[in-house]
């Protein structure tokens, strides 16, 4: 199955250092989705974007839904211990494809105290 | 609150014995997906349901079989015939095809 581009797959940071992400597709998606997994624990969704160009924050989280409707990133400020865990992004179709997510690789945030 | 189970969250089986792990949601959505997570390998779609008596395959069915008798469930059954079951399990559940997923815990299923 079609799986989108994420990078990096791993960061090491320091707290407070600021952290930055993106997915990279070759389809073009109407809803681009950015997930936060804890270890052992099911996904979370931490922010959603529905139009192109769409910039949202969520608290330190900041999130862009490219223009070509074919990228996003991800970006958090200010990082703190409590960020670490894996960061999926993942894009919907939407309509008639069944809203099945297609999901990046993950990327693993590690933040040193 | 509403929400989505899964259960048990920590799954041993005898190689050859098939297995049932649990997913019910209170969120009153139509479509249930089954995701399976491996180290590095992000998630994969396993099989996934947008009504009551209807369910699709996804990328990786083989060894697996699922049911959705009411809305509200919707159990993986993982058969003998799963080549490598062991793995982390995952349930989702969303509104339409216009939203993102509500995930549920997760199941380690571990084959000993």
């Amino acid at each position: 199955g079609q799986q989108l581009n994420q990078s990096p797959q791993s960061m090491f940071i320091q707290e407070g250092e600021d952290v930055s992400m993106n997915c990279t597709s070759s389809s073009i998606f109407n809803t681009w989705l950015w997930y936060k997994q804890d270890p052992g624990e099911g996904p979370v969704l931490l922010i959603a974007l529905y139009k192109a160009g769409e910039l949202t924050s969520n608290g330190r989280l900041t999130a862009q839904f490219g223009i070509t409707r074919k990228d996003s990133f991800l970006n958090i400020s200010a990082s703190i211990p409590s960020d670490v865990g894996i960061y999926f992004c993942a894009g919907l179709l939407g309509g008639t494809s069944y809203g099945k997510l297609t999901f990046g690789q993950g990327t693993i945030l590690t933040v040193h105290p | 609150d509403g929400g989505i189970t899964q259960s048990p969250k920590y799954l041993f089986r005898k190689e050859g014995q098939n297995v049932t792990l649990s997913c019910e949601q209170n969120l009153n959505h139509d479509a249930m997906y089954w995701y399976r997570q491996d180290p590095g390998q992000g998630l994969r779609l396993i099989y996934y349901s947008q009504i009551v008596n209807d369910f699709q395959k996804g990328d990786i069915a083989e060894g697996y079989s699922v049911s959705r008798e009411k809305k509200e469930s919707f159990p993986l059954t993982v058969t003998s015939a799963q080549k490598n079951p062991t793995a982390f399990y995952l349930c989702a559940s969303s509104r339409d095809s216009n939203y993102g997923y509500t995930f549920g815990s997760g199941t380690r299923l571990t084959v000993v």
